[in-house]
């Protein structure tokens, strides 16, 4: 399968612990993305990477959050300090400059107790 | 990027069109109409986009008013598998890079 991936797909852990996720975007695909989706919502923009250079952040990626994507391939997303709040769906997409479409991962499911 | 509204549910009988409507009263020039499915516990997925003419692809059509104001989404033959959350969003081709999905219909394609 040659399609976005994410590890790992569902994460539970204690308030305050930190966790990593990790994206692979398709090979050729010089942009990544994050976003964050909760119940009922659409997913939510995060941050975007083109190459390693990480060139937009949201307002909500607060600074227990960070993300890397150190030699313009995987990323990792890592929250720091977790609160019950930042339980959602973490999604990861790629795309080519110049092409419209973003394709998307399944998702990392983060549940904070 | 514009503000996109679309009702939050609607059915369509297996077999029959699904015709999901989309309204952008602030599009802008520059600005694309784009659509993404997300599929119970899966992420999104594109669908189609357009600019002012109408377009088609092997999974729908987009059908845009003259004026932009307003677009549809036209799966013709639905099936059980196109059960989903729809997404209407408009952004423009250069500047932001992000998408900006809202809370889209809720397609339920009824046996």
């Amino acid at each position: 399968d040659t399609g976005v991936s994410q590890d790992p797909r569902h994460k539970i852990t204690k308030r305050g612990q930190n966790v990593t996720f990790r994206c692979d975007p398709i090979s050729e695909h010089n942009r990544l993305y994050w976003y964050r989706q909760t119940l009922g919502q659409g997913p939510e923009f995060l941050t975007y990477f083109q190459n390693e250079a990480q060139l937009e952040k949201s307002r909500l990626l607060s600074d227990r959050f960070s993300a890397e994507r150190p030699k313009g391939s995987f990323s990792t997303l890592e929250i720091q300090r977790t609160e019950q709040g930042d339980s959602a769906m973490y999604l990861c997409a790629s795309s080519f400059e110049g092409v419209n479409e973003q394709f998307f991962g399944p998702g990392t499911r983060l549940t904070v107790l | 990027d514009a503000k996109t509204t679309q009702p939050p549910s609607m059915d369509c009988a297996e077999g029959r069109a699904a015709n999901l409507p989309c309204n952008h009263s602030t599009i802008s020039g520059n600005e694309y109409v784009y659509w993404y499915r997300q599929i119970h516990s899966q992420g999104p997925q594109y669908i189609i986009h357009g600019l002012k003419n109408n377009e088609t692809n092997e999974m729908a059509s987009l059908i845009i008013t003259e004026d932009r104001k307003s677009s549809t989404l036209i799966l013709p033959h639905a099936t059980l598998r196109d059960t989903a959350v729809y997404y209407c969003i408009v952004r423009a081709q250069t500047g932001a890079n992000n998408l900006f999905f809202g809370t889209g219909t809720r397609l339920t394609v009824i046996p």
